[in-house]
């Protein structure tokens, strides 16, 4: 599986946006860019998803690089219930079992 | 939509018990459940997948006698830990996904139980 990095940890002020970036330089092109976020004491939850074109939905934006090398999970106006772990996972489509391989994640801290 | 339970939220047992956990989901249909486990201040780690109707695909380095998975239906999948030792203590996880184009990429999470053997 093509590998991500991320930085370990991000501070934010509440209600200001953040940026969590991801690097993805080994990413396939059937890859697709999963973003999945656990807050404490709690299973993941999915966040976003993107193949080529940036994505926005409820929670927040996703923003890829041309290149696809890269991401960036773009929240827009961080709540102190945005505090948690954000997971950057690459999913191959064609690869059977949609198995989710989660690295060490950004751990978001919200100052009110 | 797309919730996933599990039972029991948190255990405490003994040392040399067994304890099961269920996993369910409420409002879709399963065919693929996954079991993970995250020890403190660590990442979740993938023990195994099942599918309904077969028998579950492990990782590596985990032990299938140990830590037995039956996924007997769409809804339902459980994970047993047998003769539980204070090393197994951890959060235990699962998740679901459905068939489908668009649901394919996407797992949907159970809340998690959190096991303490003594």
């Amino acid at each position: 599986d093509a590998k991500t990095t991320q930085p370990n940890s991000m501070e934010s002020n509440e209600e200001e946006p953040v940026h969590l970036p991801c690097n993805h330089s080994t990413i396939s092109g059937t890859d697709y860019i999963h973003w999945y976020r656990q807050l404490p004491s709690q299973g993941p939850e999915y966040v976003i998803h993107g193949l080529t074109s940036n994505v926005n939905n409820r929670m927040a934006s996703l923003a890829i690089a041309e290149d696809r090398k890269s991401s960036t999970l773009i929240l827009h106006r961080a709540t102190l219930r945005d505090a948690a772990v954000y997971y950057c996972i690459l999913i191959n489509r064609k690869a059977a079992g949609n198995k989710l391989t989660f690295g060490g994640g950004t751990r978001v801290l919200v100052k009110p | 939509g797309a919730v996933v339970s599990q039972h029991p939220s948190r255990v405490i047992c003994k040392s040399g018990t067994s304890v099961k956990i269920e996993c369910r989901s409420l409002d879709f249909q399963a065919t693929t459940m996954f079991w993970y486990r995250q020890f403190p201040k660590q990442s979740l780690m993938l023990m195994a997948t099942s599918n309904e109707g077969s028998k579950a695909t492990y990782e590596q380095g985990v032990e299938k006698d140990k830590f037995l998975i039956n996924h007997a239906s769409l809804t339902l999948s459980t994970l047993t830990v047998t003769s539980a030792h204070p090393e197994d203590s951890s959060f235990y996880i699962c998740s679901a996904s459905t068939t489908g184009t668009r649901e394919l990429e996407t797992q949907y999470f159970g809340p998690g139980t959190r096991l303490l053997v003594l």
